[in-house]
Order: C-alpha cells, then sequence, then structure tokens
C-alpha cells in the first residue's frame, strides 16, 4: 500500500532551486525516508535518504519535519538532466523492496 | 566500473509462450532484486535474492519464477505469458540485503502480443 502521497508534475526554471514535497503522515519510528528518481528511458537511481535528521549529498538535500510526517528533496541548481519522475518511499528497516508509487514529475524549464 | 546490465534490451514474445530475462549485478554486490514497470506506473517489486536463496516476494503469480547463480546473476522467468505482462523489467543490485542504496539496470521491455 501505498504510505507516501506526492504531487504528480512540478516545473522548476533552470537554475533555480526544485522543492519536491512529500507528504507520510503516518511513518513508523523505525521507516525511512528514500528518494530516487527515474529519467525517461532509465532505470530508478538512488538519491538520498534518511531517517530523522536532514541529509545533504553531492545530488541533494533532504529535510525531514520534526514530526517525520513529511519531507521535502532539494536539488539546489536545477538543471534540464534533472527532468524526470522522482519517487519518495517510505522504508521499513528490514524491509527488503522498494514500494515506489507513481512520484512526482518534475519538468526543469530553460 | 560496470553498473547492473541486462539482457535482453527488448523483447517480443507471444501470449503463452515463456521467456528468460537476465541481470548481472555490479561487481561484489550479492542482493538482486526484480521489479516490473508498466507504462506510467511505478516499479512494483517481484522477487529479492541474495547469496543465491529468495529473501522476498511481490504480489506476483507462479507463473513468474527467478533464481540466482553462484556469481551472483540473476534470471527472472515469466510463463504462459500474457498481454499484461508487458512491461519494462527492471533489475536492481545492492550490497546487501535491505537494499539500502539499490542500483538499477536500464530495464528490459517486454512486449506480448
Amino acid at each position: 500500500d501505498a504510505k507516501t502521497t506526492q504531487p504528480p508534475s512540478m516545473d522548476c526554471a533552470e537554475g533555480r532551486a526544485a522543492n519536491l514535497p512529500c507528504n507520510h503522515s503516518t511513518i513508523s519510528g523505525n521507516e525511512y525516508v528514500y528518494w530516487y528518481r527515474q529519467i525517461h528511458s532509465q532505470g530508478p537511481q538512488y538519491i538520498i535518504h534518511g531517517l530523522k535528521n536532514n541529509e545533504t549529498n553531492e545530488m541533494a538535500s533532504l529535510i525531514i519535519t520534526e514530526d517525520r510526517k513529511s519531507s521535502t528533496l532539494i536539488l539546489p541548481h536545477a538543471t534540464l538532466r534533472d527532468t524526470a519522475v522522482y519517487y519518495c518511499i517510505v522504508r521499513a528497516t528490514g524491509a527488503n523492496n522498494l514500494f515506489f508509487g507513481t512520484g512526482t514529475r518534475l519538468t526543469v524549464i530553460p | 566500473d560496470a553498473g547492473v546490465t541486462q539482457s535482453p534490451t527488448h523483447l517480443i514474445k507471444t501470449r503463452g509462450q515463456q521467456v528468460t530475462l537476465r541481470c548481472s549485478p555490479i561487481s561484489g554486490h550479492k542482493s538482486v532484486s526484480w521489479y516490473q514497470q508498466v507504462l506510467g506506473q511505478g516499479p512494483q517489486f517481484i522477487f529479492q535474492y541474495y547469496e543465491k536463496e529468495e529473501r522476498g516476494r511481490g504480489n506476483f503469480p507462479d507463473r513468474f519464477s527467478a533464481r540466482q547463480f553462484p556469481n551472483y546473476s540473476s534470471e527472472l522467468n515469466v510463463n504462459a505469458l500474457l498481454l499484461g505482462d508487458s512491461a519494462l523489467y527492471l533489475c536492481a543490485s545492492s550490497l546487501d540485503p535491505l537494499n539500502t542504496e539499490a542500483f538499477f539496470g536500464q530495464g528490459t521491455r517486454l512486449t506480448v502480443v
């Protein structure tokens, strides 16, 4: 069953920050938030994951609210190559599969 | 380093036939998972294998089966193909059985006619 809610689509101007929201109001204490993206005709690509602290890597930042019921993936300077479907996934510790849902289609506009 | 490789990239089969899809994980990765992605949907989990043992199975009929070989490569078999089996089949590999960071291949596009 889907545990996350994401907007179906978003646009972002090239060079601006892309902020992709995700609601996961039923998240449990042992569940992580994962983000993957899928560029057209490619397999999904791991972006970042976190439990309760904010996380940053070379691709993106993940901001998780204090109550952990929502999160935001931030692409600090979106480029045209960031156009993709972005999936927010909640996964329990010990779970061995990823439930993708339908994601957010991000379009970066020149 | 080579990423996850899948073969073939495209395949057309007739209803009722059987198909075998292949996946080679990233070197050193012992976990392989299979996903089905129909047009317009996110990938759906089919199987996970770790160290040649099945570790997880999604909600798919028994027509779907898989195995993992001693070199950690994997095959997905689908028998008695239906039109609804037309999809992109994705393989993902990871170092650990929990797929903390799963790396996906480009997929095999199966069309059943």
